[in-house]
């Protein structure tokens, strides 16, 4: 496909179950980011890629999330045991270059997970 | 870190002049995006500025001032699918990170 894509769309869980979602990065781009927003807030930084490496995880809230990359171009974020104040729409971005040029993040439509 | 102050929200009349002001402070200035954020949908980048001056692009143009930590997006001739959140996002290369950070975004009303 031409742009990012994530999936699934919206997902709704029960508190205490595991989620993971998707991302399909642009083909070719070497950095992916996750972002949580909440509603009506601005994308807060969870965790930074370059190719499989994750060089940065700073944002991840707690050691429920966990994100992966393992061959450089699909991500998955991964939340355990779920709580309600993880309900938020997760986004993923992706660039072509690294970090210190130029780099127009491209997003996905972005995962809405609702924690009941 | 940085510390991203944009307002919380504006309204316009359709066919006017917006500017959305972004103030920021961060020690590793590396460079300032503006994305547009539709209700429901992903940000779609609009601009970015690392040197002084103005950035005009169409309708869009973006202002940066370094000395000043301070930046504006202006909007001209407004049209009714204008309406949505502008994200100001700033990235600093403090300890080598490259993050973008985001300020919480504008929610722009046009109206007739």
């Amino acid at each position: 496909g031409a742009g990012v894509s994530q999936s699934p769309r919206y997902k709704v869980a029960k508190r205490g179950q595991d989620v993971a979602l998707r991302c399909d990065p642009i083909s070719g781009h070497v950095s992916l980011f996750w972002y949580q927003q909440a509603l009506g807030q601005g994308p807060e930084f969870l965790t930074y890629f370059q190719n499989e490496a994750q060089l940065d995880k700073s944002g991840l809230p707690s050691d429920r999330f966990f994100a992966e990359r393992p061959e450089g171009s699909v991500s998955t974020l991964k939340i355990q045991r779920t709580q309600q104040e993880d309900s938020a729409v997760y986004l993923c971005a992706s660039s072509l270059g690294r970090g210190g040029s130029y780099n127009e993040q491209f997003f996905g439509p972005g995962t809405r997970l609702t924690v009941l | 870190g940085q510390n991203i102050d944009q307002p919380t929200e504006m309204t316009a009349t359709e066919g006017a002049i917006v500017q959305i002001n972004c103030t920021y402070q961060t020690s590793g200035f590396n460079g300032l995006f503006w994305y547009q954020q539709h209700a429901g949908e992903a940000p779609t980048f609009l601009s970015y500025n690392v040197l002084d001056g103005l950035e005009e692009k169409g309708r869009f143009s973006s202002f940066l001032s370094r000395s000043k930590g301070y930046s504006y997006l202006l909007l001209k001739e407004l049209q009714m699918k204008d309406s949505a959140s502008y994200l100001c996002a700033v990235r600093d290369n403090e300890g080598g990170s490259y993050i973008p950070t985001f300020g919480r975004g504008t929610s722009l009303i046009v109206h007739p």
